[in-house]
Order: structure tokens, then C-alpha cells, then sequence
């Protein structure tokens, strides 16, 4: 079975530019949640779709959206990129949150 | 888990030495608690979890936790570390009826030779 792939692995983007991050879940698999990984404020839950719909949203801005289509690949979205955006951005995708699998993550760098 | 804390943000130990890298949680409801390493420029691999029932959890590569439920704590051991075990180890933990998991400042377990 192939694992959780995220598209691309490495972006540079430059400040109030948008982004946007794509994740492939394994096969069957219906709930994507998205998480930040910085340095400084550790692995934070952006959210979680399931089944095209978003379940649970993380204390982030209005700026980081997301969205998950009909065959459960997720997308989320950065608009207005500042320099504290700059982290590795982890999907992962799971049956329910006692099974979670995660890809290698998108390492963003905003200048 | 409303909050997880791990109490030591770095473990240098020499090969083959036992290690224990400790957890604390803090919640009100019934949880999930787990352990995952992350290997430089990685996601994360989930090592083990405990769900419910048995306490001792074995997990891949030799891991063992053990949750306890009177001092919210969810420890990782392994009683003979290998230099390939380096690598960032976080404990995250999740309510049973919830869909985000909270994770721990992480730590960092480096094996020296």
C-alpha cells in the first residue's frame, strides 16, 4: 500500500505571495488533517477534512485554509505569506486519530 | 489530551545503554496516548500507541511505553539503545472522541558510541 504523499517537498515563496500544498492520502483512508512544524511553536494542528468536509480547525488565522475533493486528496492553502510561515508542513491521514499516518511532510520557505 | 508535556527536551545516552524518555498528559476525558519519531528532514513515524486495555505497550525497533493512568504519564524505554535510534521522539496525545491530536515539545534522543 502506498503511504501519505505530499506534493511539492520543498518550496521558497516570497512574502505576501500565496501557496498552496497538496496531500495524497493512502488508499481508503477518508480523514487528512494538516499540521505546522516549527522550531519554535513545536507540531500545531492546522485541521482535519473528512469525507470534503472540515471536522476541526486549529487556533491559526483566517489565512490557512483548506479543502479535501470527492477522492479524498486534501489541499491547503496560504494566502499573504508572511516569514513566520516558514515550517514543514505535515499531512496525515488516518481511519480515525488511533490510526494516523503521516507523509514526509512540504518544507516551506518564505523570504 | 488538552496538554502533553515531555520533561526532557534533550537525551544524550551511550549505545547500548538503557534510555527512558518521559511524558506527561494532562486531561479530563479518556485519550489515545502515542509515541512517533522523526528522523531528520521526515515526517513522522508512529512507534506505538495505547488505546486502551494493557498498560505495557510494545511498539517497532524494541520500543516499550507504559501508560500510567494516577501519574498522567506515558513514559518511552528501550533497554538498549542503537546509534540508528537517533532521532527526535514526540509524544502526542488525542481525546477518544476527538479528531486533532496535541503533541509534546519533542526530544531529542541522541546515541553516542
Amino acid at each position: 500500500k502506498a503511504g501519505v504523499t505530499q506534493t511539492p517537498r520543498y518550496l521558497i515563496k516570497t512574502r505576501g505571495q500565496q501557496v498552496t500544498l497538496s496531500c495524497s492520502p493512502i488508499s481508503g483512508h477518508r480523514s487528512v488533517s494538516w499540521y505546522q512544524q516549527t522550531p519554535g511553536q513545536g507540531l500545531q494542528f492546522l485541521f482535519e477534512y473528512f469525507s470534503e468536509t472540515q471536522r476541526n480547525k486549529g487556533n491559526f488565522p483566517g489565512r490557512f485554509s483548506g479543502r479535501q475533493f470527492s477522492n479524498s486528496r486534501s489541499e491547503m492553502n496560504v494566502s499573504t505569506l508572511e516569514l513566520g510561515d516558514s515550517a514543514l508542513y505535515l499531512c496525515a491521514s488516518g481511519l480515525g486519530l488511533y490510526e494516523q499516518y503521516f507523509g514526509p511532510g512540504t518544507r516551506l520557505t518564505v523570504t | 489530551a488538552q496538554s502533553v508535556t515531555q520533561l526532557d527536551s534533550q537525551v544524550p545516552v551511550f549505545e547500548e545503554a538503557p534510555v527512558e524518555l518521559r511524558c506527561n498528559y494532562s486531561s479530563s476525558v479518556s485519550v489515545y496516548l502515542f509515541w512517533y519519531v522523526q528522523y531528520p528532514n521526515q515526517g513522522l513515524q508512529l512507534l506505538l500507541k495505547y488505546l486502551s486495555g494493557s498498560t505495557l505497550v510494545k511498539g517497532i525497533n524494541g520500543f516499550e511505553a507504559e501508560f500510567n493512568k494516577s501519574q498522567t504519564s506515558f513514559h518511552l524505554r528501550k533497554p538498549s539503545v542503537h546509534i540508528s535510534d537517533t532521532a527526535e521522539y514526540f509524544c502526542a496525545g488525542g481525546e477518544t472522541s476527538g479528531s486533532r491530536l496535541t503533541f509534546g515539545e519533542g526530544t531529542q534522543l541522541t546515541v553516542n558510541p
